[in-house]
């Protein structure tokens, strides 16, 4: 199917386990993003990655990691989870030379950290 | 760093207008966009602006964009209950060669019969 598919959509997790949500795109979009989206704060931003191998942290990394060894996935771990860290996680992605057709996003993935 | 900011609830009653605000930072953004999200769902773009742009008009959507206050606003003609979603607005602000988009914190809006 064509478009970005996050997986889970949900997942509850304990205190301190690893998990890791999955993001895949079909355009081979150069840009991906993770966001997390919390009553008050909206969308802040995670990492990024402008292409294969290239990362870089965002506005809220601490906790977190990810990798992009294929232009299509950007997973992202939540090394020892922590309970700030129950969010609902969007990924997206864009062309630089298409801005002109915005970031498109997942369904997001609702984390419930107990 | 400095945030895009949106007022958070806005009500209105169904075949009024709706008009969203949003004061957003860097100067040299090229786009400024209107994302809408829907209950359970991620966002989806609603209409872009481009910064050479004053006005852009959509179907019931219109535009508006101040540069000199940085002020961007979206209007939402004969407002729907199928309207009621919240709204974001995004900037793209350069970092290091890229092209990184903000966004607000979201304008609920909530339409009433």
């Amino acid at each position: 199917d064509a478009g970005i598919t996050q997986s889970p959509r949900y997942k509850i997790t304990e205190t301190g386990r690893q998990v890791t949500l999955m993001c895949h795109q079909t355009w081979s979009h150069s840009y991906m993003f993770w966001y997390r989206q919390d009553l008050g704060h909206g969308l802040r931003l995670i990492y990024y990655s402008a292409a294969a191998d290239i990362t870089d942290k965002g506005e809220v990394p601490d906790g977190y990691v990810v990798s992009r060894s294929k232009t299509e996935n950007f997973p992202l771990t939540l090394e020892s989870a922590t309970r700030s860290q129950t969010s609902v996680y969007f990924c997206a992605s864009s062309e630089e030379t298409q801005l002109l057709n915005g970031y498109t996003f997942g369904s997001g993935t609702r984390l419930t950290v107990v | 760093g400095e945030d895009v900011e949106q007022s958070l609830f806005l009500s209105v009653r169904e075949g009024d207008s709706s008009v969203i605000n949003c004061t957003y930072t860097d100067s040299s953004s090229t786009y400024l966009y209107w994302y809408k999200q829907e209950p359970g769902a991620g966002l989806q773009l609603l209409t872009y602006i481009f910064s050479n742009m004053d006005m852009k008009q959509d179907q019931r959507l219109t535009v508006l964009l101040n540069k000199k206050d940085k002020h961007l606003s979206l209007r939402i003609a004969d407002t729907q209950t199928g309207d009621s979603a919240i709204y974001f607005c995004a900037e793209i602000r350069p970092s290091g060669g890229s092209y990184i988009p903000t966004f607000g914190r979201g304008t609920s809006l909530i339409v009433h019969p």
